[in-house]
């Protein structure tokens, strides 16, 4: 039973416009959601997260929101660069629920076309 | 920011044979740390969970006597696949704890790339 989707593996793109990457949870335990880029053969770059107890954070160029009630956050780039092709993965935690362990989504790759 | 480093990078060895891989937490403590294999173009999908100073817990369907695990000090882990085989092929990563700042301090190693032939 996968916990954590990301139900796009693929987004394209145009540089300048808006990328929205979504994701959906079903445990209702998880209370830290954090976003990841990755490039091929290397390890996951964080990039920002959210609380259970927000439903904005804001850094810079990204943005994530997070609705509890449907169990969905979306990751909001703008404006999109070249240089944010990469595979991006959502990530939960049920960290008040006494477990630090990161559950990953499959990952949804983004291409930004110049 | 906090630093994980992995290594090796990358390990090609024959089947049969033990290989490790080492996770350092280089400015921080880290009490706890993670292990991922990552197939692909599929998730992460966490291991085990690796505790300085106590015995790992794996996830279901890990086989510890496999995957071993050793985490001595606040600053590293290890995971040894032993008896390697073409099917533990894979794309390793280890993540560690130090509990600040936004990310709540899950820090990424670089990963290793096995290949068992």
């Amino acid at each position: 039973d996968q916990q954590v989707k990301q139900n796009s593996p693929s987004l394209s793109v145009q540089e300048g416009r808006i990328s929205i990457l979504n994701c959906d949870y079903t445990n209702s335990m998880f209370d830290y959601f954090l976003w990841y880029k990755k490039y091929p053969a290397e390890g996951p770059t964080f990039l920002i997260s959210i609380s259970s107890i927000k439903d904005k954070n804001e850094d810079g160029r990204f943005t994530v929101f997070l609705n509890k009630s449907a169990k969905h956050l979306s990751l909001h780039i703008v404006p999109s660069q070249p240089g944010d092709s990469a595979v991006y993965f959502c990530a939960a935690s049920a960290v008040k629920g006494g477990s630090e362990k990161l559950v990953f989504g499959k990952g949804t790759k983004l291409t930004v076309n110049p | 920011g906090a630093v994980v480093s992995q290594h090796p990078s990358w390990v090609i060895c024959k089947s049969g044979t033990s290989v490790k891989i080492e996770c350092r937490s280089l400015d921080f403590q880290a009490t706890t740390m993670f292990w991922y294999r990552q197939f692909p173009k599929q998730s992460l999908m966490l291991m085990a969970t690796s505790n300085e100073g106590s015995k790992a817990t794996y996830e279901q369907g890990v086989e510890k006597d496999k995957f071993l695990i050793n985490h001595a000090s606040l600053t590293l882990s290890t995971l040894t696949v032993t008896s390697a085989h073409p099917e533990d092929s894979s794309f390793y990563i280890c993540s560690a704890t130090d509990r600040q700042g936004a990310n709540y301090g899950y820090t990424f190693g670089s990963g290793t790339r096995l290949t068992v032939v």
